[in-house]
């Protein structure tokens, strides 16, 4: 599975859209870019995944760079309850376990 | 969407004390589950994958006679922590995957369990 690197923390205002960069410069052909959240002492949540083109759904948006070397996840308008550590992870697919990095810190404020 | 539902949330006891924690998929089948530990500030760190009807397999360093894992339906899989000592105090969490899925579906994760060892 490609090693993706994504900044530790990033701050947003509240109502503003939120974009989460994250680069996975060795990405294969076959594999997938997922985004999960985890939110303080719960479990991750899935939020939106893709292979090539932009995806979006009632979460996020999702965009990948044509070279597939990195990618964005969007929130459109933030809220206080996005605050959370988002992972992103690149994978083939199959019931293959996921493997999580460090993520970045998103904090939305007031 | 899919729900997996983790059971107990919370769990305080004693050193030696064994524990049970149970992860169900509510509304679909799940031949593979996974189960993860996450230490406090640190990442999710896969334990075990645990599969319908046979034996789990266990990653590097995890003891399986301390982690005991069963898988005996496609709904439900438990981890049991056998005489659990405080440095098992963790996170515990567990995800599944629909059998019915296609390949790239995302997995589901259940909301933890706080294991506390006094």
């Amino acid at each position: 599975d490609a090693k993706t690197t994504q900044p530790p923390s990033m701050d947003c205002a509240e109502g503003r859209a939120a974009n989460l960069p994250c680069n996975h410069s060795t990405i294969s052909g076959n594999e997938y870019v997922y985004w999960y959240r985890q939110i303080h002492s719960q479990g991750p949540q899935y939020i939106i995944h893709g292979l090539k083109n932009n995806e979006t759904n009632e979460m996020a948006s999702l965009i990948i760079t044509e070279d597939r070397k990195s990618s964005t996840l969007i929130l459109p308008h933030a809220t206080l309850r996005d605050t959370a550590v988002y992972y992103c992870i690149v994978i083939y697919p199959g019931r293959r376990a996921l493997t999580f990095g460090s993520g970045t810190r998103l904090q939305v404020q007031p | 969407g899919a729900v997996v539902s983790q059971h107990p949330s919370r769990v305080i006891c004693k050193s030696g004390t064994s524990v049970k924690i149970e992860c169900r998929s509510l509304d679909f089948q799940a031949t593979t589950m996974f189960w993860y530990r996450q230490f406090p500030k640190q990442s999710l760190m896969l334990m075990a994958t645990s599969n319908e009807g046979s034996k789990a397999t266990y990653e590097q360093g995890v003891e399986k006679d301390k982690f005991l894992i069963n898988h005996a339906s496609l709904t439900l899989s438990t981890l049991t922590v056998t005489s659990a000592h405080p440095e098992d105090s963790s996170f515990y969490i567990c995800s599944a995957m629909s059998q019915g899925a296609n390949s790239n579906q995302p997995q589901h994760f259940g909301d933890g369990t706080r294991l506390s060892i006094l």
